[in-house]
């Protein structure tokens, strides 16, 4: 069965600085990949995915994440963090060819941005 | 659109008693839908997947159950409770490609 690694269970920055957050996942085969995030008392939602085509993929509040294949890695990426980034982020993984769609999550990394 | 309601939003409940959470999904037709459950510094563990009306998969062996009585109806259920069922329950459904989620339900048990 795959995993999902997450580097960092914590973050703490100030507003500005940039942010990048490393997963890396364990699995041979072709894989979908997704960042979702959790604000403070809200549901968890999606932040970006990947399935195919560019491996540099934009998503939702200036967001981005590369997947880098020969590495197994979709590492997130903020040029300048705000204080609304302030959240949980959570790494997952599905296998392509799994008609369940089941994703295999990392352990989570919460960010805290200081003002 | 799509929307996903869970009930109740927090539950305590006492050691030995039956649970039952319910999760359901509007706007959206024989979606797969799932049950997880998320742990402090854990992440998301999957709990069950269900692909159609009567149809539930399992990933692990646990107090748990769930069943899908409906088409965008999704139960979980015990029929007793043990203190390691405490955790944040959420739901999900899916489009094939991507999983939408729920507000989950904080579950206490004492």
């Amino acid at each position: 069965a795959q995993s999902v690694s997450q580097h960092n269970h914590h973050v703490i920055l100030s507003e500005a600085a940039s942010l990048e957050l490393g997963c890396n996942y364990s699995y041979g085969g072709t894989v979908n990949l997704f960042w979702y995030v959790q604000y403070p008392g809200q549901h968890l939602q999606l932040l970006l995915k990947y399935f195919s085509g560019d491996p540099l993929v934009k998503g939702i509040k200036g967001f981005e994440a590369e997947f880098i294949k020969s590495k197994f890695s979709f590492n997130l990426r903020k040029p300048s963090v705000q204080w609304s980034d302030t959240a949980e982020y959570f790494c997952a993984v599905k296998v392509a060819t799994d008609s369940w769609g089941k994703l295999q999550f990392g352990a989570g990394t919460q960010v805290v941005v200081t003002p | 659109s799509q929307t996903i309601h869970q009930w109740p939003a927090t539950l305590v409940q006492p050691v030995g008693s039956p649970l039952s959470l319910e999760c359901t999904v509007e706007g959206t037709s024989n979606p797969n839908l799932y049950w997880y459950r998320q742990a402090a510094g854990r992440g998301l563990q999957l709990l069950f997947y269900s692909v159609g009306i009567g149809q539930i998969s399992s990933e692990v062996p646990q107090n748990l159950s769930a069943s899908r009585p409906q088409d965008r109806q999704f139960i979980l259920s015990s029929k007793k409770l043990l203190l390691s069922d405490s955790g944040f329950y959420l739901c999900a459904w899916s489009d094939q490609e991507t999983q939408y989620f729920g507000p989950g339900t904080r579950l206490l048990v004492l």
